[in-house]
């Protein structure tokens, strides 16, 4: 069963502008990632935020975690085309181990 | 780093064909995934090895899926016979260890479609 629930299914911006992503959960994580995948890079690992963290920097990642609502967005600032890609957050299952991901957000990014 | 390793990565099959799926993870991660993706949708593990363990098997349809991880390094995913609805991605993935938060290094993946 599907943990994460990425929000909106799609969006459309212009380079430079932000992309806000949002991601829900249903029970109580330990930590939650972000992960990016394209035709060119296949599924690639962008940030893990952890429990105890509201908010994360990587580059132009934001990450943001509310425990209390049980969720997280992702904002990527100064968009560029090569942002192009599906963006999916991840918990852990309940063993800890493997990860369940969300149906993810398609981002499109035009010049 | 070499990065995760997969193979073939398109396949086409006839339904009630078998086929099978070769991965090699990073060297020195001990913890191997295999996750299918149907399109329009997020990965969904199918197995997982710790070693050449299995820790978690509970999604993988036992009936036409099975793998394997010999030696504790390559893993084989067969599906035998294959139905209709199998078409998808299937991604390997491997990290140290268990237990979160290891990071996840996913391979290109194989693209099956059943006709």
């Amino acid at each position: 069963s599907q943990q994460g629930e990425e929000d909106p299914q799609a969006l459309s911006i212009q380079e430079g502008e932000n992309a806000t992503m949002n991601c829900s959960y249903k029970t109580s994580i330990n930590n939650l990632q972000w992960y990016r995948q394209n035709s060119g890079r296949g599924l690639v690992h962008l940030i893990l935020i952890r429990s105890n963290e509201r908010e994360k920097h990587s580059g132009r990642l934001r990450v943001t975690l509310d425990t209390s609502k049980k969720s997280s967005s992702l904002l990527i600032t100064a968009s560029r085309a090569a942002d192009t890609a599906s963006y999916f957050c991840a918990t852990s299952n309940q063993a800890g181990t493997a990860l369940i991901f969300g149906k993810g957000t398609t981002l499109s990014v035009s010049s | 780093e070499a990065g995760v390793a997969q193979s073939p990565r398109y396949k086409i099959i006839e339904k009630r064909q078998s086929v099978a799926f070769w991965c090699n993870p990073i060297s020195g991660h001990a913890t191997l995934y295999w996750y299918q993706q149907i399109l329009g949708q997020g990965p969904k593990l199918l197995i997982q090895f710790q070693n050449n363990g299995v820790v978690d098997d509970s999604q993988l349809p036992k009936d036409r899926f099975s793998a394997e991880r010999l030696k504790g390094v390559d893993s084989t995913l067969k599906i035998q016979p294959a139905k209709l609805e199998d078409s998808a991605v299937y991604l390997c993935a491997s990290s140290l260890g268990t237990g979160a938060p290891y990071e996840q290094y996913f391979g290109p993946g194989t693209r099956l479609t059943v006709t």
